[in-house]
Order: C-alpha cells, then structure tokens, then sequence
C-alpha cells in the first residue's frame, strides 16, 4: 500500500549527540512537511518542501535542518538535541497546489537523555 | 500565537449518542478546514474536510459545520462508537502558503 513511513519509531539520543530522523513515501507527493508535537499539544510545523523548495517557520531554532535529496525522502537533523527537544516528530506528505489532503506518517519519539 | 483552538481536552459520551467536537479559529484567510483522528502509536488519519465558502459537509455519521462569522466549527458524530474513541484534531489549511495549522486536539471516549 502507498504510504509515509518513519524510521525508527523510536529513537533515544543523549543531550548535545546529533540525531536524524527518516520518513519516505511512496505516493509520489510534491510537498513533505516536518512537524513537532508534544504532549497534548497542536503538532507546531517545523519546515516543509515543495517539491525542492525549502520553507522554514519563522520560529523553527536553527538546530533543526531537513534535507530532501529527492521525491521520496525527507530527513529531520537535529543538530545538538537539548531536553526540550524530546517530542513526537511526524512527517506528512500532500499532493499540494488545490490539494489539501495530508498523509501522515506513524511518527518518530525522540527521547533525549 | 495559536491560529486553531480546541477548548475541550476531552469527551466522553455513551455509545449510539452524539458527539460534538469543537474548534475555534481566527485566520479569515484560511480556505479549508479538516478534521484528523488520530489512534495511540499511529499517526493522525484524514477524517473529513470543509471548504470555507460551505456551512456543512456530511460523510456518513460524521458532519462538519463551518460558521465563518463566528470563526467556529464543529464535528458531529452520529451515532457514536466505541471505535470511534481517539484524539480528534481540527486543521486549517491556507491554500496561499501550502501550510496547516492545527488544533491541540480533544480526546473523545466513547463508552459502551
């Protein structure tokens, strides 16, 4: 079946140790988006790509990258993980232009120690 | 600052009863509003979606009414299932800037 996959799951990091995040689909979709959520909380947009386009939130710290080196990958590089970046980070995929319909993937924990 | 909002952490209603889930937001701009559900350990699923120049959109037992003058919305669920039980996500997409913004959610419990 198409979907969005996140790899892994889980992931534990320590305080300051770089960490990446993977998520691939396999719908052929222009836009990837990054977004962080934590505990009962809105999932907050991190960046998004449309097709190579690259569009950063104004308040996304400068310790998250992305990269998409093509269609069906995106990954999430947190450069110096500090406690508060422990969250839930859930890729999603849509078709974009008048599409607005999003597939999300399963999500990644990030725990950090 | 938050663009969506949904004031109810949590419901809970009897299995067969109805369900309203609420979401308010303040962004005129926005061209869709959709609704997610989201299980543990998954992530959320598209449940249904209103374009902004509508007042309601039915699927089956779910329903979303829009009231853009009091920038409100609202999913019915009728009647309710246990199966229905998850975290409900409101969103609102502004077509302009390819970008949704969602609400923190409201957990719905549907009891037998």
């Amino acid at each position: 079946d198409a979907m969005v996959i996140q790899n892994p799951r889980y992931q534990v990091t320590q305080f300051g140790k770089p960490v990446t995040l993977s998520c691939s689909q396999t719908l052929n979709h222009n836009v990837m988006y990054w977004y962080q959520q934590k505990s009962s909380q809105a999932p907050k947009l991190l960046f998004h790509y449309y097709d190579k386009d690259f569009n950063n939130e104004a308040d996304t710290p400068d310790n998250f990258q992305s990269r998409r080196p093509n269609t069906s990958f995106c990954f999430l590089d947190i450069r110096s993980p500090g406690l508060g970046d422990a969250a839930m980070y859930l890729c999603a995929t849509s078709r974009g232009g008048s599409n607005n319909e999003q597939f999300f993937g399963p999500g990644t924990r990030l725990t950090v120690l | 600052d938050q663009q969506v909002k949904q004031n109810s952490p949590s419901l809970s209603v009897q299995e067969g009863r109805i369900s309203i889930l609420n979401c308010d937001y303040t962004n005129s701009m926005f061209d869709y509003f959709l609704w997610y559900k989201k299980y543990p350990a998954e992530g959320p699923t598209f449940l249904i979606s209103i374009s902004s120049i509508k007042d309601k959109n039915e699927d089956g037992r779910f329903t979303v009414f829009l009231n853009k003058s009091a920038k409100h919305l609202s999913l019915h669920i009728v009647p309710s299932q246990p199966g229905d039980s998850a975290v409900y996500f409101c969103a609102a997409w502004w077509s302009n800037f390819n970008k949704f913004y969602f609400g923190s959610g409201t957990k719905l419990n549907v009891k037998p």
